[in-house]
């Protein structure tokens, strides 16, 4: 099975930092990965698809980058509702893997 | 409205069995590769099992292959996730979620229930 690595595990900010999340594959997967945001007590929610698709609806503050191995997530200028758990998951090959998530707190 | 909503969760007894249900409303479920993933209480996420629209193919996650059987009924608008043999490494929350396959196929789960939780008491 493809091992995913995110890091870091959790992350301290305020409102308005731009933050970089990382999560690495142990092969190459293409861009075949997504990011996923979870609030508390909520169902996950589908943020980027394909490495850097934004899905419909998500701010525009959300960008996704990277192929292969390595991928970023990153936040241009925190939100207050941004303050949330988030995982990587590669959808290139069974079985799919998520990344271990970053908690996002606020500093 | 479209959603999914997942029910069957409950408290069993290790070894014992239960049986999943995610029931979709406002779209046709069959048209969709159905995923089920879990999370362990205070855990991360974990993929659990995947059937496709036409039971083209299924998958399963090592940790539960043998144990759980997904399935579904279109005339019901559901999928399933049968689980037997369960131990404490199984009490978690079941989420379904619907695979959405972009125009140039990357997937992705854009439609997740709210999940419905597995207690397995040793």
């Amino acid at each position: 099975a493809i091992q995913v690595t995110q890091s870091p595990s959790s992350l301290t900010a305020s409102v308005g930092d731009r933050v970089t999340i990382t999560c690495r594959a142990s092969q190459g997967i293409r861009k075949e990965l997504g990011w996923y945001q979870q609030i508390p007590g909520k169902a996950p929610k589908v943020l980027i698809y394909g490495a850097s698709s934004l899905q419909s609806g998500v701010p525009s503050r959300f960008s996704g980058s990277g192929s292969g191995k390595e991928f970023t997530l990153t936040i241009s200028s925190l939100e207050p509702e941004d303050f949330a758990t988030y995982f990587c998951l590669q959808d290139y090959s069974y079985p799919y893997t998520f990344g271990q998530g970053t908690k996002l707190e606020i500093k | 409205e479209v959603q999914l909503v997942e029910s069957g969760g409950g408290l069993v007894k290790a070894g014992g069995s239960l049986r999943l249900s995610c029931t979709a409303s406002g779209f046709t479920l069959s048209d969709y590769t159905m995923d089920w993933v879990r999370q362990a209480p205070g855990k991360g996420l974990e993929w659990v099992s995947s059937i496709s629209s036409r039971y083209t193919y299924i998958y399963y996650a090592d940790s539960v292959k043998g144990r759980f059987t997904i399935s579904r009924d279109a005339a019901k608008n559901s999928v399933y996730l049968q689980l037997n043999s369960l131990g404490a490494e199984d009490t978690a929350l079941y989420y379904c979620a619907r695979k959405y396959i972009s125009d140039h196929d990357f997937e992705a789960f854009d439609l997740w229930g709210q999940g419905t939780m597995v207690t397995v008491s040793s």
